[in-house]
């Protein structure tokens, strides 16, 4: 069993929509959560990151850990068709900086 | 500043080669990671230095890989013999180290090179 799972889609949803992205993991040791986005042939890119249980608001998008559960999400409000990439979740356990990621959930947002 | 430098940005090579990758991090930067990314796998931490110091390793798949960081701007990942399931797209990344006063999470703030495909025949 992975350490980190995610659903790798694709994830088809039309322009406006909201957009909810998940990963599940398994290490109670992870303390520190990210999620990166990744256009195609690009490398990935922070989106946003959260140290603790509960949620953090950037704009349109909010990433939401849930420890009790290992399960943590992004939720990308007012999706539009420049959202339309690779979601990967990222984790970390804490005195380390050796990150487990997910394999990936690619997203299209159809104008 | 020009971002995280890889080169080749693609490499071609038959099988039992020895191939080199290279990676200029941002300057000033403290951490340097190497990935590797696989449809099949994901992408997978291979390396990390801190301060041009190796730190965890696990991740490097056998001691066919090797990686060096001689100094705070340049890195290599060398693979020798490779073999046609090395194939895949390769990362670099750099970070900022944890700042008293602010930024302490700083190193989260990877930023990621544009990679290196490597084929593998």
């Amino acid at each position: 069993q992975k350490e980190v799972e995610q659903d790798p889609g694709p994830l088809s949803v039309p322009e406006g929509a909201i957009v909810s992205l998940n990963c599940t993991y398994s290490n109670s040791a992870f303390q520190y959560f990210m999620w990166y986005r990744q256009y195609s042939r690009k490398g990935p890119e922070l989106l946003m990151y959260t140290y603790s249980s509960g949620n953090k608001e950037d704009g349109r998008f909010t990433a939401q850990v849930d420890k009790s559960s290992k399960y943590i999400s992004l939720f990308i409000r007012d999706s539009q068709p420049s959202d339309s990439a690779t979601y990967l979740c990222a984790m970390r356990a804490s005195g380390t900086y050796k990150y487990i990621f997910g394999t990936g959930t690619r997203l299209k947002v159809l104008a | 500043d020009a971002g995280v430098i890889q080169s080749p940005r693609h490499e071609v090579t038959e099988m039992g080669q020895e191939v080199t990758l290279r990676c200029k991090p941002i300057s000033g930067h403290d951490y340097l990671f190497w990935y590797r990314q696989t449809m099949m796998r994901g992408l997978e931490l291979l390396i990390y230095f801190n301060n041009n110091v190796p730190i965890d390793d696990s991740g490097m798949p056998e001691d066919r890989f090797s990686a060096k960081m001689p100094n705070a701007s340049f890195s290599t990942l060398k693979i020798q013999p490779s073999e046609p399931r090395d194939s895949a797209v390769y990362f670099c990344a750099s970070s900022l180290a944890p700042r008293v006063g602010g930024g302490l999470h700083s190193t989260d703030t990877q930023y990621f090179g544009p990679g290196t495909r490597l084929t593998v025949l």
